[in-house]
């Protein structure tokens, strides 16, 4: 079975700060893992994907993360927050590429931007 | 880029009566859906795996017959809450992953915006 464990359950950066936030993942198999964005009362939004390809994913809205097997990893990153960023946001992995594999998600990690 | 339609967003209703919760793939064909529970400040759990023209599968703990899912085409799967009480009030969410077959363009899980439930 595959796990995910988000390191910090909350975190809390200033405007223009790096961005991290941390993941790490448990499979059997290779994984695939995403990073999902919510604001409140919405639905999840894919910020990027790692599928076996390259192991350095860059996604939407300025985020990357880098996919390391070694430190079964998979942080976020973004070199300088913007207040527009403060979202939960979670981390997931799937190990399989078909459409019936199910995700299984971390707890989560609520981001708060400090003007 | 894939979409999933949910509906309602939001919905309240009397302890007792079913409510039923929409989910439509606008662009794509999802053979699979899946449902989540998300309690407030928590993560995703996942409900329940709906497949077109099958029985759904239902992790542990969830119950069938209050949850009812239905996934009767290839762009609509259903969710009902039958007999609602207050601690059935929660946010819940639906995704599908879209692959395309033809081209093997995978997006990856869409996700519906969510219906918040309230039962009063």
């Amino acid at each position: 079975a595959q796990s995910v464990t988000q390191l910090g359950s909350h975190v809390s950066v200033s405007e223009g700060a790096l961005v991290l936030l941390r993941c790490n993942y448990s499979s059997s198999v290779p994984p695939y893992l995403f990073w999902y964005v919510q604001y409140p009362n919405q639905g999840l939004q894919l910020l990027l994907k790692y599928t076996s390809a390259a192991t350095l994913v860059k996604g939407i809205n300025g985020f990357e993360a880098e996919f390391k097997k070694s430190e079964t990893s998979f942080h976020l990153t973004k070199p300088s927050a913007h207040m527009r960023d403060a979202a939960e946001y979670f981390c997931a992995v799937s190990v399989g590429g078909g459409s019936n594999y199910k995700l299984t998600f971390g707890k989560g990690t609520l981001l708060t931007v400090n003007p | 880029g894939a979409v999933v339609s949910q509906h309602p967003s939001r919905v309240i209703c009397k302890s007792g009566t079913s409510v039923k919760i929409e989910c439509r793939s606008l662009d794509f064909q999802a053979t699979t859906m899946f449902w989540y529970r998300q309690f407030p400040k928590k993560s995703l759990m996942l409900m329940a795996t709906s497949n077109e023209g099958s029985k759904a599968t239902y992790e542990q703990g969830v119950e069938k017959d209050k949850f009812l899912i239905n996934h009767a085409s290839l762009t609509l799967s259903t969710l009902t809450v039958t007999s609602a009480h207050p601690e059935d009030s929660s946010f819940y969410i639906c995704s599908a992953r879209a692959i395309w077959a033809g081209t093997s363009v995978d997006y990856g899980y869409t996700f519906g915006s969510g219906t918040r439930l309230t039962v009063v």
